[in-house]
């Protein structure tokens, strides 16, 4: 499986859109990217998922660019709600593999 | 869909002593998940099922670790003999996977956080 880095943590403020990028240097061929956020107390819950260029759904945008080897979440005019932390995951959709998570961004939303 | 539930929310025992949890996943999810989350980290992978077989277990699991899935349903997780470092948020998760190509995102429920005294 593709090994994902992101920053550990994010600060931002109320109406600010905020930009998350993860690395996968090594995503394969039949690699979906895939993010999700938890909130405190709570199991994580998808938010969006690509294979390439731009996705954008109800809750945030995703970018990737031509060779796939990073992604960027980006969450527009965020609020204090949006304080959680963010998963990004990189395999294959289907099959036998196991969706295994790293360690998130954890992003604060400041008022 | 009425989303994946767990039960119980909390639970506190003494060391020593044996929990077990239960999930309920989507009921037309196939696919259903353990995982464990402590503080500060991600959730770690513990076993998944593919209807009622239970397919891979991690190997840092120990035998301590018990899950079943019967007739592909709910699946509960055992913990014999508890130790103060099995204290945890122990969460399911369910997926479709259609074939091979059309997998779905996991649904994961609100978890089962587990303190040993």
């Amino acid at each position: 499986l593709a090994k994902t880095t992101q920053p550990i943590s994010m600060d931002s403020y109320e109406g600010q859109e905020v930009n998350i990028t993860c690395s996968h240097n090594n995503i394969a061929t039949n690699d979906y990217i895939t993010w999700y956020q938890q909130f405190p107390s709570q199991g994580p819950r998808f938010i969006i998922q690509g294979y390439k260029t731009k996705v954008t759904n109800e809750v945030a945008s995703l970018f990737i660019p031509a060779d796939r080897k990073s992604s960027t979440l980006s969450l527009p005019r965020v609020s204090l709600s949006d304080t959680a932390v963010y998963y990004c995951l990189v395999a294959p959709r289907g099959g036998s593999y196991i969706p295994t998570f790293g360690r998130g961004t954890s992003l604060i939303v400041h008022p | 869909d009425t989303g994946v539930s767990q039960d119980p929310r909390h639970k506190i025992t003494k060391r020593g002593q044996n929990v077990t949890f239960r999930c309920d996943p989507i009921s037309e999810h196939n696919r259903l998940y353990w995982y464990r989350q402590t503080l500060g980290q991600g959730p770690e992978f513990l076993t998944y099922f593919q209807n009622e077989a239970q397919l891979e277990k991690s190997r840092l699991l120990s035998d301590r670790f018990s899950a079943e899935r019967p007739k592909g349903s709910f699946s509960t997780l055992e913990i014999q003999r508890t130790e103060q470092g099995d204290s945890a948020m122990y969460l399911c998760a369910s997926s479709l996977d259609r074939d091979r190509d059309r997998g779905s995102p996991l649904h994961f429920g609100n978890g089962t956080r587990l303190t040993v005294t």
